[in-house]
């Protein structure tokens, strides 16, 4: 079974800091990886999709980067705030469905 | 917005009841999955949908079924209950099965068999 490694397993950090955490994947049949933010009490929600190797992914604070060739993939949170606090969830496309790494908790304190 | 609704927030049922997860898409997505997450082992897939009375086995199919009738409603069925099945489960939808499109969750069924 393919095997997609999040790591930390989770973070805690100050209001304000910036932060970030790994995604590893094995780089073979590389189609795609997906970023997804869970928060308490609510569903799963996409942050991001990548496909290529060198691609970077901006949403607001949120970045992502993705390196197909060594099987890994990094998010960034700049300046966290509490609402920031979530699981993030990565996940590797492979053969008609999404392999899920277990997640990074994340809690940012005010 | 696509919405992804499931029956129960929470529920808990005795062992060895038959139990009906429901979960319903309002996007006319063609692809449908459940999946169940358990701490330290992150999202793991039971089964999964492309089009209605068509169904795929997951990575842990063991003791579920499913039933597509309706093409926005997907059914997880467990046919005898287990505590070992005690769990959060998610369905999620897509408009497609290609490796681009993101999946929309349900807010999940947290599961408790006694």
């Amino acid at each position: 079974i393919l095997n997609v490694e999040q790591s930390p397993q989770s973070l805690h950090v100050q209001e304000g800091d910036s932060t970030n955490f790994t995604c590893s994947f094995p780089s073979s049949n590389f189609y795609a990886l997906h970023w997804y933010r869970w928060e308490t009490a609510k569903s799963p929600e996409a942050l991001f999709v990548m496909t290529l190797n060198g691609d970077e992914k901006k949403k607001g604070r949120i970045s992502a980067t993705l390196n197909t060739k060594e099987g890994y993939s990094y998010l960034y949170i700049k300046g966290s705030q509490p609402e920031d606090s979530a699981t993030y969830l990565c996940a590797k496309y492979n053969t008609d469905k999404l392999i899920f790494g277990t997640g990074t908790r994340l809690q940012v304190f005010p | 917005d696509v919405k992804v609704t499931q029956s129960s927030r929470y529920l808990v049922k005795r062992t060895g009841e038959k139990v009906f997860l429901e979960c319903v898409q309002d996007m006319d997505h063609e692809n449908m999955f459940w999946y169940r997450q358990d701490p330290g082992l992150g999202l793991r897939l039971i089964y999964f949908s492309y089009d209605v009375k068509m169904k795929e086995k997951g990575d842990i199919p063991e003791g579920y079924s499913v039933s597509r009738e309706k093409k926005e409603r997907f059914s997880l069925i467990l046919e005898s209950a287990s505590t070992n099945q005690t769990s959060m489960y998610l369905c999620a939808s897509s408009s497609s099965g290609g490796p681009t499109y993101e999946q929309y969750f349900g807010p999940g069924t947290r599961l408790t068999v006694t």
